[in-house]
């Protein structure tokens, strides 16, 4: 089966940069998307189509796409940033959602 | 305002049943496709199922095995799933989540519930 391959943790100090990778063979054919999760809520959209912000997501979120790997970057990342954060995308011509397994940011 | 609101979640035995629902309200539920994607305690998100427009196509993850059902009432704004042979690993929080295109063609997951917790247990 399709996966999509994230880093289980991703830390940094407040200011810096974060960047969060995933992996999918797919992923030139598809889109990916980004989701971030705090403790105790639901998922919300950050990044779609690779690279488009949803708006009220703030600038400092920006994907970029790159073979069969999407990056997710946080630039000058803020305390409040620190959640848990997913890629996902499609298999199959696009009928079979995959997410991957997420990626625990952590600012130190 | 997009709200989602889940309901039917609950404690369950192994082997027993659960019917989901969902009321969708501040958008045009018929206009969308909608899913189900559940996360374990501690887990990720997994994908369960979703359908098409008007109660047209309908997917399923490969772990579903038959066992779920998805389902929707454009007439209530509202979608369902019903859950037989529940087993211990469904234990989860059951998202319902709308899915748009944003203009790319392609449907994703845009707007989520709360979610329901299911937990099967004997």
């Amino acid at each position: 089966s399709y996966e999509l391959t994230q880093p289980p943790s991703v830390s940094v100090s407040p200011g810096q940069t974060a960047r969060i990778t995933c992996s999918g063979d797919a992923l030139p054919k598809q889109y990916a998307y980004w989701y971030q999760q705090k403790p105790g809520q639901a998922p919300v959209l950050v990044i779609y189509k690779d690279t488009e912000r949803p708006s009220g997501i703030p600038e400092r979120f920006s994907g970029s796409s790159s073979g069969t790997t999407v990056t997710l970057t946080i630039s000058g990342v803020q305390t409040q940033d620190e959640a848990d954060y997913y890629c996902q995308s499609a298999a199959d011509g696009g009928i079979y959602r995959v997410f991957g397994g997420g990626t625990k940011l952590t600012v130190l | 305002q997009v709200q989602l609101v889940e309901s039917g979640g609950g404690l369950v035995k192994p082997g027993g049943s659960l019917r989901l629902s969902c009321a969708a309200s501040g958008f045009r539920f018929s206009d969308y496709y909608m899913s189900w994607i559940r996360q374990a305690p501690g887990k990720g998100l997994e994908w369960v199922s979703h359908i098409d427009f008007s109660d047209g196509a309908k997917y399923y993850a490969d772990f579903v095995e038959g066992r779920f059902t998805i389902s929707r009432d454009d007439a209530e704004n509202s979608l369902f799933l019903q859950m037989n042979s529940l087993r211990v690993e469904d234990t989860a929080i059951y998202y319902c989540v709308r899915e748009g295109t944003w203009g790319s063609g392609s449907y994703f997951p845009d707007f989520w519930g709360q979610g329901t917790l299911v937990t099967v247990s004997s």
